[in-house]
């Protein structure tokens, strides 16, 4: 069965710093990845998705993740963050087109002023 | 556009009731799913729908079930329900699950 790792599920950085989250994935075919953000209170947006194609992928507000298959990982960067960035980021991942979308334990992004 | 809509937003019931929580997708998309959140599992994959039809389906007991409506409306139930069953449910629709989840803001279901 497939599975997703999200090793880091505390990451807090200084306002304006850049940020990696981590996501790496077991499976031995192509897959679908995708990254989720859930702000506080509220509930799960999509962020960026990777299907095909150009492995690096970006978001409309900065993010961008790139796919490296022979890492099975997809993480997640940013230059410089904003507090509004404070949020929980979830890692997923989907076999097929048809498969069921398996999420990885998330990880708690804090941005200090 | 109309989002995901979950009703109703919070819910508490007793250990051995049944409970069904109920989900509208956006218009046009024919694919949903459902999770349950909580602070220890985090997002666990219920099951997904797709044309009237359970496509996907998680390691769940039997007494989780689900169903769709031809107008891709969905509800889930739950049987028999137990202290541990207290979480976050989550609906998500997609046109398909490939394109990217939308979710609603889910049932916080408390079981006492």
């Amino acid at each position: 069965a497939q599975s997703v790792t999200q090793l880091d599920s505390q990451v807090p950085v200084f306002e304006e710093a850049p940020v990696e989250l981590r996501c790496n994935y077991s499976s031995s075919v192509s897959v679908y990845l995708f990254w989720y953000v859930q702000y506080p209170n509220q509930g799960l947006q999509l962020l960026l998705k990777y299907l095909s194609g150009s492995t690096l992928v970006e978001s409309i507000n900065g993010f961008e993740a790139e796919f490296n298959k022979s890492q099975t990982s997809f993480h997640l960067r940013k230059p410089s963050v904003h507090i509004s960035d404070t949020a929980e980021y979830f890692c997923a991942v989907m076999k097929t087109s048809y498969d069921k979308v398996i999420f990885g334990p998330g990880t708690s992004l804090s941005v200090i002023p | 556009k109309a989002g995901v809509t979950q009703t109703p937003r919070y819910l508490i019931k007793t250990r051995g009731q049944q409970v069904t929580l109920s989900c509208s997708p956006i218009s046009g998309h024919r694919s949903v799913s459902w999770y349950q959140q909580t602070p220890g599992q985090g997002l666990q994959f219920l099951f997904e729908y797709f044309s009237e039809t359970q496509r996907n389906k998680g390691n769940f007991p039997g007494r989780f079930s689900g169903r769709q409506f031809s107008n891709s409306r969905s509800e889930m139930n739950v049987s028999t329900l137990e202290l541990g069953d207290s979480a976050l449910y989550l609906c998500a629709s997609s046109v398909d699950s490939n394109y990217g989840y939308t979710f609603g803001s889910g049932t916080r279901l408390t079981v006492v």
